[in-house]
């Protein structure tokens, strides 16, 4: 199964409301990113948090890390109709700078 | 604006054609990435390289498939023949190994489609 799986696969919110996202792993890892993909385009890095960090803030970005439980979590506050998006994370296991990717959260975002 | 680019964007083709998508990494990024997206399987791995040197290339099937780095500013990825079960979106993505932030950086992608 995957190295990094994510949790809901989909999430509708109404604009102005937070979303969370999670992002569940396996075996030990050298850092954690999350990935944003518009319908159509590149994924697009979002933040990156080190396996001895356990949170990190970028803008409207929080994003913890807690390496007990394997597990991450994003949350963007005061969702935008903009921040409608699929989601990843990707997990390094510090092995030829190789990621792998979750399968994607679907984020939409009600105006 | 540095960015990666693949060319072509969009390819239409018939069962049993050679196609090739191109990337070009940004100027100065060592390692090169190629991607499959799907539906059903989501983003895949194909195949990478550091300094154009292919290091793994075990996600790609090895009959059709193959990978080269002819110079720094350029990736090929090849399907010789192709098949409808190759239609998929194919990203390249190039980034810098060496630094603790290894962020990757993508291109926007080849959308196949093998009839």
């Amino acid at each position: 199964s995957q190295q990094g799986e994510e949790d809901p696969q989909a999430l509708s919110i109404q604009e102005g409301e937070n979303a969370t996202m999670n992002c569940s792993y396996k075996t030990s890892i050298n850092n954690l990113q999350w990935y944003r993909q518009n319908s159509g385009r590149g994924l697009v890095h979002l933040i990156l948090i080190r396996s001895n960090e356990r949170e990190k803030h970028s803008g409207r970005l929080r994003v913890t890390l807690d390496t007990s439980k394997k597990s991450s979590s994003l949350l963007i506050t005061a969702s935008r109709a903009a921040d409608t998006a699929s989601y990843f994370c990707a997990t390094d296991l510090g092995a030829n700078s190789k990621l792998t990717f979750g399968k994607g959260i679907t984020l939409s975002v009600r105006p | 604006d540095a960015r990666v680019t693949q060319t072509p964007r969009h390819k239409v083709t018939e069962m049993g054609q050679e196609v090739t998508m191109r990337c070009q990494p940004i100027l100065g990024h060592n390692t090169v990435f190629w991607y499959r997206q799907t539906m059903m399987q989501g983003l895949e791995l194909l195949a990478y390289f550091r300094n154009r040197a292919p290091l793994d290339d075990s996600g790609m099937p090895k009959d059709r498939f193959s990978a080269e780095m002819p110079d720094a500013t350029l990736a090929t990825l090849k399907i010789q023949p192709s098949e409808p079960r190759d239609s998929a979106v194919y990203f390249c993505a190039s980034g810098w190994a060496g630094t603790v932030n290894n962020e990757q950086f993508f291109g926007p992608g080849t959308r196949l489609t093998v009839l």
